[in-house]
């Protein structure tokens, strides 16, 4: 099965700052889903690039898929608070299950 | 319009007893999904069911867990024993045919 290895696992920044989270695939993309789980809730889906070289944007994030490096970036532009929880990468599977990766953890400080 | 939504939020029983969890999809959607998270692993898929058939459940551990969708409505996946390692978040996601999967607030179980 293809695996997701994100990067980093966690990360905290101040308010206000931009940063980036990696999803690498084990084989080759050919889609992938970004979400992002709140503490204690569940997924909320952000994005689903289908393309090499397809970039995406919802408010202050923005997700790019490069299928040569079989990786995909998910940038945050001017940090908040309300952006933090943990980020998760996931691709499809054989069938309609998503494989998932184990999820950057993101916290926001004042 | 209403997303996915479980039931109970969070359950903690002993071990060697049953517990049952529920799943009620988006209105619609044909598809409905079990995941899970054992703490410190990713997210790892159960089974898949397309209206009340069982479409994929190779993500089942063992024949403890039963998943059923009666009349391709809501769902249940029950626990019968439960075992320490069976402690975890269980997540439901709906999708319409072909669609993005859409996740509920998951229920937290703990096998004491």
């Amino acid at each position: 099965s293809q695996e997701l290895e994100q990067s980093p696992q966690s990360l905290i920044v101040q308010e206000g700052k931009n940063l980036t989270i990696n999803c690498t695939s084990s084989k080759t993309l050919y889609g992938l889903y970004w979400y992002k789980q709140k503490y204690g809730e569940g997924l909320i889906f952000l994005m689903m690039l289908q393309k090499g070289g397809e970039e995406k944007s919802h408010e202050k994030i923005t997700a790019k898929l490069d299928e040569k490096k079989q990786q995909s970036s998910l940038h945050i532009t001017a940090s908040q608070p309300s952006h933090a929880g943990i980020y998760l990468c996931g691709v499809g599977n054989s069938g309609y299950a998503l494989n998932f990766g184990k999820g950057t953890s993101l916290l926001v400080t004042p | 319009e209403a997303g996915v939504t479980q039931f109970p939020s969070h359950s903690v029983i002993e071990k060697g007893q049953t517990v049952t969890l529920r799943c009620d999809p988006i209105s619609g959607h044909d598809n409905l999904y079990w995941y899970r998270r054992v703490m410190g692993k990713e997210i790892k898929f159960l089974l898949h069911f397309v209206k009340e058939s069982k479409q994929d459940e190779s993500g089942m551990p063992n024949n403890r867990f039963l998943a059923e969708r009666t009349g391709g409505t809501y769902s249940t996946l029950k626990v019968q024993p439960a075992e320490l390692e069976d402690s975890g978040v269980y997540f439901c996601a709906s999708s319409p045919q072909g669609g993005t999967q859409y996740f509920g607030p998951g229920t937290r179980l703990t096998v004491l």
